[in-house]
């Protein structure tokens, strides 16, 4: 099955610099990366998500970028602000029939110190 | 408005009692999904469910048990409650159908203590 290794796990940042995240997948299958922000007390909501025949998607400040060869994609944060805050996960999925969807990876929490 | 709720948002019971924590949505999707969560921490898979009468086991031995007799309700049930399972239970679903990414999306989500 599909397994996701997430790093940093842990992540502080000056208010206004830019933060990465970066996630490897091992099954070549997958074709559906999204990345989802969960704030403090509250659910994970997806944020940004990248299909595997796009190599880079932008949304304003935050961006993924994808390495399929290389089954590594990544969550670039520019310009962070305090309210980036939060723990943000990546995941990996194939549309294949009979495969589950959305395997995790185990987090990153990025502090953006004011 | 299309979305998932979850009941009840907080609950704290003693050791042995039998607990169903509840959760519809009305997404339109098939795909539901429970996950337990420490607040902060990895996301387990406990258990999921590709439509009616589907259910499958996730990475998480919980010694819980789900049903899916209803599209939109995915209760997930305790027999016998005890103190490793305080933590939070976080329902999702995604659609099935058709060629789109497979978004999950997620509920308010349950606390849940143990004494």
């Amino acid at each position: 099955g599909e397994n996701v290794e997430q790093h940093p796990s842990t992540l502080s940042v000056q208010e206004g610099d830019s933060a990465v995240i970066k996630c490897t997948y091992s099954d070549s299958a997958s074709n559906y990366f999204p990345w989802y922000k969960q704030e403090l007390g509250k659910r994970p909501q997806l944020i940004i998500d990248i299909r595997s025949n796009v190599g880079e998607k932008k949304d304003q400040r935050i961006a993924v970028t994808l390495n399929k060869t290389a089954k590594h994609f990544s969550l670039h944060i520019t310009e962070t602000q305090p309210e980036d805050s939060a723990v943000y996960f990546c995941a990996a999925s194939s549309r294949d029939t009979g495969r589950r969807a959305l395997t995790f990876g185990s987090g990153t929490r990025l502090q953006v110190q004011p | 408005e299309a979305d998932i709720y979850q009941t009840p948002r907080y609950l704290v019971i003693g050791t042995g009692k039998k607990i169903t924590l509840e959760c519809s949505q009305t997404m339109g999707h098939d795909k539901m999904y429970w996950y337990q969560q420490d607040p902060g921490m990895e996301l387990h898979l406990i258990h999921y469910s590709y439509g009616v009468n589907s259910t499958e086991k996730g990475d998480l031995s919980s010694e819980s048990t789900v049903s899916r007799i209803r599209t939109e309700h995915f209760p997930l049930t305790l027999e016998s409650a005890r103190p490793s399972h305080t933590s939070q239970y976080l329902c999702a679903s995604s659609e099935l159908r058709g060629g789109g990414p497979d978004t999950q999306y997620f509920g308010p989500g349950t606390r849940l203590t143990v004494l």
